[in-house]
């Protein structure tokens, strides 16, 4: 069975810094484009960001691009996101979400979703 | 990227039938096969219910169907059962290689 197990959330202060990691298992993990998708305390869906299997090609949502970054550890079947000059506007559970569709130029819909990690950005 | 419009919510009976609506542009939804919905009952994570548009996954009620037209893409769901009471999210692949999904529709089964 496909599993996915977010780590790294928490309380941090605006300004700072903090790195999320989703652990992969279940499926060949180099084959499959990931995703980071973000839920606001009683709001929507966000997707944040994306990144192919291989690592070659990223993406980002205008509200967070040049302060986030996505990465992928192949060998270690683990996705990251490394979130600087964290804001309030950043308080969200964080999921990370496996592409379904196997493409290797984009991932298209989120076949397995992991359970999602709470951060949150206060003084 | 501005979000997809859905309702803010639809209701129905049980047994009944219901269609959420999600209208993007030509630039989302109107220009790619790639729509899907999920389903998201409170505290937990999403569930994929339809993808490209209108294939379900292995394991999805037959209850749940999707279709698009032009810039508009929509989720039917015949039969309802109180079960089915959740939030609903569509989600487009756009031009700019990104993804973006609904502003979510809170589904109350009366």
């Amino acid at each position: 069975d496909v599993q996915l197990l977010e780590s790294g959330g928490g309380l941090v202060q605006p300004g700072g810094s903090l790195r999320l990691s989703c652990a992969a298992s279940g499926f060949t993990f180099s084959h499959y484009a990931m995703n980071w998708v973000r839920q606001a305390p009683g709001k929507g869906l966000e997707w944040v960001s994306l990144v192919l299997g291989g690592g070659s090609r990223t993406e980002y949502a205008d509200s967070v691009k040049g302060r986030f970054t996505i990465s992928r550890e192949n060998s270690k079947n683990t996705l990251y996101l490394q979130m600087n000059s964290l804001g309030a506007e950043d308080t969200a559970v964080y999921f990370c979400a496996k592409d379904g569709s196997g493409s290797d130029v984009s991932p298209y819909y989120f076949d397995h979703w992991g359970q999602g990690i709470p951060v949150t950005v206060s003084s | 990227q501005s979000a997809l419009t859905q309702p803010a919510s639809v209701s129905g009976s049980p047994g009944q039938s219901i269609t959420i609506s999600c209208t993007g542009t030509s630039s989302d939804v109107g220009g790619y096969k790639y729509v899907s919905w999920y389903q998201q009952h409170q505290g937990k994570a999403p569930k994929l219910m339809i993808y490209d548009v209108s294939t379900r996954p292995s394991g999805v009620s037959n209850r749940f169907s999707g279709s698009k037209s032009g810039n508009t893409a929509s989720l039917t769901i015949s039969g309802l059962q109180a079960e089915d009471e959740a939030d609903y999210y569509c989600n487009s692949y756009t031009s700019r290689g990104t993804l973006v999904f609904g502003r979510g529709t809170k589904l109350t089964v009366l």
